[in-house]
């Protein structure tokens, strides 16, 4: 099966400019992040979804960061207007959550889009 | 609140020495725990897991890990390093399925030959 789908893999952008990240999941997964990896650090969760609902958005800086996920499928993250220390990979994954609890539900990650603030 | 500590931002092995990856969490409840590895340019892939059952889990490419609860312990390893095992791990949790992923900071290793 193909897998989560991110575009674009890089960008450079000045700051107070904005961007936009695509991802596609994993067809059929009910479940998709977001995570932003910085530089040396592990990846922190910035939203979750659930179909076309948010479950969990509490460390996304919403003065800035936007997602939205119409129609439960593909998402769009949009940072407007960037810092400087918005510079990190930020990466997708998703999940099959159908059944809740179930052990079969891995996250998979997408190639992750590496953001450059200048 | 739920963490995790890896000790060791940065390992480094001879091709065919044993690779150990230190990972402790803490966690109020019983946690499920993983260990991901990420290729340079890449993305995360998930190595191994622990949910439930048998403490000792095996997952690919020939890594293995021990759940520890009297530890708090989610030590990652594999027997013989191989040149290919050059990566980034991250050992992470979570409370339930589905639920969001803790990472700890990473470990890189490095092989030598």
């Amino acid at each position: 099966e193909a897998g989560v789908a991110q575009s674009p893999r890089y960008k450079i952008i000045e700051k107070r400019q904005s961007v936009a990240f695509w991802c596609n999941p994993i067809s059929g997964h009910a479940t998709l992040y977001w995570y932003q990896q910085i530089l040396g650090q592990g990846p922190k969760l910035l939203i979750q979804f659930q179909n076309n609902g948010v479950v969990d958005d509490s460390q996304l800086p919403k003065d800035r960061f936007s997602a939205e996920r119409l129609k439960g499928v593909d998402s769009t993250l949009k940072i407007q207007p960037a810092k400087l220390e918005d510079s990190a990979v930020y990466l997708c994954a998703s999940s099959s959550n159908i059944h809740p609890g179930s052990i079969t539900d891995t996250q998979y990650f997408g190639p992750g889009t590496r953001l450059t603030v200048l | 609140a739920q963490s995790v500590t890896q000790l060791g931002s940065h390992v480094s092995v001879s091709e065919g020495a044993l690779v150990l990856l230190r990972c402790n969490y803490s966690s109020s409840v019983p946690p499920y725990l993983f260990w991901y590895v990420q290729y340079p340019n890449q993305g995360l892939q998930l190595l191994l897991k622990y949910t439930t059952g048998a403490t000792l889990v095996k997952g690919i490419n020939g890594f293995e890990a021990e759940f520890k609860k009297s530890e708090t312990s989610f030590h990652l390893t594999k027997p013989s390093a191989h040149m290919s095992d050059a990566a980034e791990y991250f050992c992470a949790v979570t409370l339930r399925q589905g639920g969001k992923l803790i990472f700890g900071q990473g470990t890189e290793l490095s092989v030598k030959p």
